[in-house]
């Protein structure tokens, strides 16, 4: 499965869009990118998945570039429950094992 | 989304001792379901995968003899730590791959915290 690279961290306030970005310059045609959150002490909390088209769901949106080479994850309307560590993952099918990198680390403030 | 849980969410046992923990689907059937463990600050480790009606799947390094799984039925996966020692103290998650749908997403447990004395 292809490396993905997000930043470590970053902050964002309350009540204002949060963009995640995250790199997977060596994605392969039949792999979607999977973004998933952990907040801190739960399982990770499935977020959305794409493979080309851009993605909507009541809880964020994923925007894929079209070279698919990089992705961009927004949640529109960042609340204080929205800070957790991010992962954005590639791979051909949820269904298969994932593999978690260190995420981003997305701290909501008031 | 789907519902994943475990049991228990966290547990105390003594060095030596066994301890196990059940993963279950809920509101589906999964056929395949994973085991992750994760040390505090560092991010998920796969150990195995649960293929249920055969044998499981374990990644490099992780000992099958150590950390048995059993996915008996469609809706069970079970780890269980044999001879848990301190170091095996940790955050263990599993997750089940929902087939519904067109496009199969995992879905994760709560989690089970493991403290050995």
């Amino acid at each position: 499965d292809a490396k993905t690279t997000q930043p470590t961290s970053m902050d964002c306030a309350e009540g204002r869009a949060a963009n995640l970005p995250c790199n997977h310059s060596t994605i392969s045609g039949n792999e979607y990118v999977y973004w998933y959150r952990q907040i801190h002490s739960q399982g990770p909390q499935y977020i959305i998945h794409g493979l080309k088209n851009n993605e909507t769901n009541e809880m964020a949106s994923l925007i894929i570039t079209e070279d698919r080479k990089s992705s961009t994850l927004i949640l529109p309307h960042a609340t204080l429950r929205d800070t957790a560590v991010y992962y954005c993952i590639v791979n051909q099918a949820a269904g298969n094992k994932l593999t978690f990198g260190g995420g981003t680390r997305v701290l909501v403030k008031p | 989304g789907a519902v994943v849980s475990q049991h228990p969410s966290w547990v105390i046992c003594k060095s030596g001792t066994s301890v196990k923990i059940e993963c279950r689907s809920l509101d589906f059937q999964a056929t395949t379901m994973f085991w992750y463990r994760q040390f505090p600050k560092q991010s998920l480790m796969l150990m195995a995968t649960s293929n249920e009606g055969s044998k499981a799947t374990y990644e490099q390094g992780v000992e099958k003899d150590k950390f048995l799984i059993n996915h008996a039925s469609l809706t069970l996966s079970t780890l269980t730590v044999t001879s848990a020692h301190p170091e095996d103290s940790s955050f263990y998650i599993c997750s089940a791959r929902d087939p519904r749908g067109h496009q199969e997403t995992q879905y994760f447990g709560p989690g089970t915290r493991l403290l050995v004395l």
